[in-house]
């Protein structure tokens, strides 16, 4: 069965400190994994897309790596600020079709002051 | 460029009630989606389409219709709302081709009672 597990559920960390999101995909056959981040009340917005053959990219304080083998991921976030508390969503793309996107349930990360 | 827009952004309907939500995008992409975010659950796609005049069925569609008239809007009719449909709406739009981004309106939270 196709499915995308994240962990850990929530997280809660102090402003400043860093933290690493992880995502484990059981999807096949693979096109590319997505990171977005959810505001609270908000549509989910891209952060990074990763094809098979790429296994780091940036954006801007956040960096997504992929190991296609394990098939793992995980986004790390640099120096945290209030404004990153939100909901990060790791989705996968089915290849073949019209974009089969397979959600993860997000992690809820609440950065404090 | 107003991206995804969705109205309304509350609603709620009585158990029976028919009605349609709606979702407009003006960057011309050809596949448009609507999905469904329930708590503690990855977002479950609905229906899509990948052009005007052509639309298909996604994970959970029972209890609601679609139709695509124009590249631009993809509205979602609930037939005979139940209680089960409560959850958040979210319409997304991205072009076909290769690993691009998929854009999100900003959600519908509806409650039927």
């Amino acid at each position: 069965k196709n499915q995308v597990e994240q962990s850990p559920q929530s997280l809660i960390i102090l402003e400043g400190k860093n933290c690493t999101l992880q995502c484990n995909y059981t999807v096949s056959p693979f096109s590319n994994l997505r990171w977005y981040k959810q505001d609270t009340g908000r549509g989910p917005v891209s952060l990074t897309i990763m094809t098979f053959s790429e296994n780091t990219k940036s954006n801007g304080r956040y960096t997504a790596t992929l190991d296609a083998d394990t098939k793992q991921s995980s986004l790390h976030i640099t120096a945290s600020q209030l404004s990153d508390s939100a909901s990060y969503i790791c989705v996968v793309t089915l290849s073949g079709g019209y974009n089969k996107l397979i959600f993860g349930a997000g992690t809820r990360l609440a950065v404090h002051p | 460029n107003a991206g995804v827009t969705q109205t309304p952004k509350f609603q709620v309907l009585k158990t029976g009630q028919s009605m349609t939500l709606q979702c407009a995008q003006d960057m011309n992409h050809e596949y448009m989606s609507w999905y469904r975010q329930d708590p503690g659950m990855g977002l479950r796609l609905i229906h899509y389409s990948v052009g005007a005049g052509i639309t298909d069925q996604g994970e959970v569609p029972n209890g609601y219709n679609v139709s695509r008239s124009t590249t631009e809007d993809f509205p979602l009719r609930l037939l005979s709302a139940a209680p089960s449909q409560t959850s958040v709406y979210f319409c997304a739009s991205q072009t076909l081709a290769g690993a691009n981004e998929q854009y999100f309106g900003p959600g519908t939270r509806l409650t039927v009672t």
